[in-house]
């Protein structure tokens, strides 16, 4: 069974860098979308992009200046960074194996909070 | 980027059949038979419970069901259970050829 788990600070400044990984336990990274997937406290889900082993990369066109999605096969994890951060960002960050060329999300990480805040 | 359109809630008592819509446009829910849809319970990560409008993923029940007609899908929830109460999205591939993934809003069902 595909496990996944998000890791990464819970508080960021404002104007920083959030940084998040997800390990992949069960099973090869390889061959499989990965995707990121954010929920703001009492709001609903957000596609933040998601990445095929390396060079097949989309992103949200809302985030794509901000947003870097990178694999590391090698680890079989793969990571999120935001740039310049605001409250905006503040959020649930679900890491998830996409299925079906990409279209849905089919296992998912427990998800972890960050909060943008001085 | 727009989000798809659901009904903020819905309702049914034990036993009863509930449906909630999820309206997008030709771009996405309109051009792909890529409609996807989420239970999620609070603080718990989303579970997929139906995807290329129809399919359900092994281990749903099939009380869970999706179609889909013109720009707009549709989650039935037959038999409604008192564990059926939940948050569901869906979610679609839309933005052309860019294959951007798009979520609804969101709809609280409550059994009654």
């Amino acid at each position: 069974q595909v496990r996944l788990q998000e890791s990464g600070p819970g508080l960021v400044k404002p104007s920083e860098t959030l940084s998040l990984t997800c390990f992949v336990s069960g099973g090869s990274i390889s061959g499989f979308y990965w995707g990121w997937i954010r929920q703001p406290p009492g709001k609903g889900l957000e596609w933040v992009g998601y990445v095929f082993n390396s060079g097949s990369i989309n992103y949200n066109p809302s985030l794509k200046s901000r947003v870097t999605i990178s694999i590391d096969a090698s680890k079989n994890q793969f990571s999120l960074n935001v740039d310049s951060v605001t409250a905006a960002d503040t959020a649930v960050y679900f890491c998830a194996r996409a299925a079906s060329g990409a279209s849905c999300f089919d296992h998912w990480g427990p998800g972890t909070l960050v909060t943008v805040s001085s | 980027q727009s989000a798809l359109t659901q009904p903020p809630s819905a309702s049914g008592s034990p036993g009863q059949s509930v449906t909630i819509s999820c309206t997008g446009t030709s771009s996405d829910v309109g051009r792909f038979n890529y409609v996807s849809w989420y239970q999620q319970h609070p603080g718990k990560a989303p579970k997929l419970m139906i995807y290329e409008v129809n399919e359900r993923p092994s281990g749903v029940p099939d009380r869970f069901s999706g179609s889909k007609s013109g720009n707009t899908a549709s989650l039935t929830v037959s038999g409604l259970q008192a564990e059926d109460e939940a948050d569901y999205y869906c979610s679609s591939y839309g933005g052309g050829n860019n294959f951007y993934v798009f979520f609804g809003g969101g709809t609280k069902l409550t059994v009654l």
